[in-house]
């Protein structure tokens, strides 16, 4: 079965505390594509980052950085020095080859950074 | 300048009554995804359309209908409303060729609908 978990309902940390967001992943695809988005509370989702079976580099974009670890199935999404601003739900979704452009989402963490 | 708008923000009708939502992208974009997202939970595939070809969710209800006129361009029909459609409903845009999902999506601010 292809899922996308995320076991994290909700994080609460003070602001400018790192955090990390955990997504665990099942498929049978030999390629695919991993996806992270923020769901601010103004409702929009906001595309962060795409990363592809294929590519097992960490990221890092300004405070946000992400870790793919094919070994274990995760794709986890830190934060470091976290900002009010980063309150938001964030979802962690996986592209299905087989699915016409379904993808799997995650339940979502929301995440509450207090000031 | 956004690039996926959805209009209205917020839509009340009553129960029964056909209500429609609306979409436009200024991205060019080939593919257009309608979602439906209630509280706490993750965003819900209603259909989609690959250009002109129309790909309806097997568990999307037939209440629930879909018309994209042109690439810009795309609705959300809602025949007769129940109470459990009450939600927000996202419109989001990609641009893909390989016959799967594997661009970003970039989505609108949402249409929170309630039924009264």
């Amino acid at each position: 079965a292809q899922k996308v978990t995320q076991a994290q309902t909700e994080i609460s940390v003070v602001e400018k505390e790192d955090v990390t967001l955990d997504c665990v992943y099942e498929t049978r695809d030999t390629t695919y594509y991993l996806f992270w988005y923020k769901q601010p509370p103004s409702g929009e989702l906001v595309f962060l980052i795409r990363r592809n079976s294929f590519d097992e580099q960490n990221e890092i974009s300004g405070r946000y950085s992400w870790n793919f670890q094919k070994s274990t199935s995760s794709f986890n999404f830190t934060i470091t020095a976290s900002q009010v601003v980063d309150s938001a739900v964030y979802f962690c979704a996986l592209s299905r080859m087989d699915s016409n452009y379904q993808l799997i989402w995650g339940a979502g963490t929301k995440l509450i950074i207090k000031p | 300048d956004a690039m996926v708008i959805q209009n209205p923000r917020y839509q009340v009708t009553q129960f029964g009554k056909p209500v429609t939502l609306s979409c436009s992208q200024t991205l060019n974009h080939n593919v257009m995804y309608w979602y439906q997202q209630k509280s706490s939970q993750a965003p819900k595939l209603l259909f989609h359309y690959y250009d002109k070809d129309f790909n309806n969710e097997a568990d999307t209800p037939d209440n629930f209908q879909s018309r994209r006129p042109n690439t810009s361009f795309c609705f959300l029909d809602i025949r007769s409303p129940g109470l459990g459609d009450a939600a927000m409903y996202l419109c989001a845009t990609s641009l893909e060729s390989a016959g799967y999902s594997n661009q970003p999506q970039h989505f609108g601010d949402g249409t929170r609908l309630s039924i009264l």
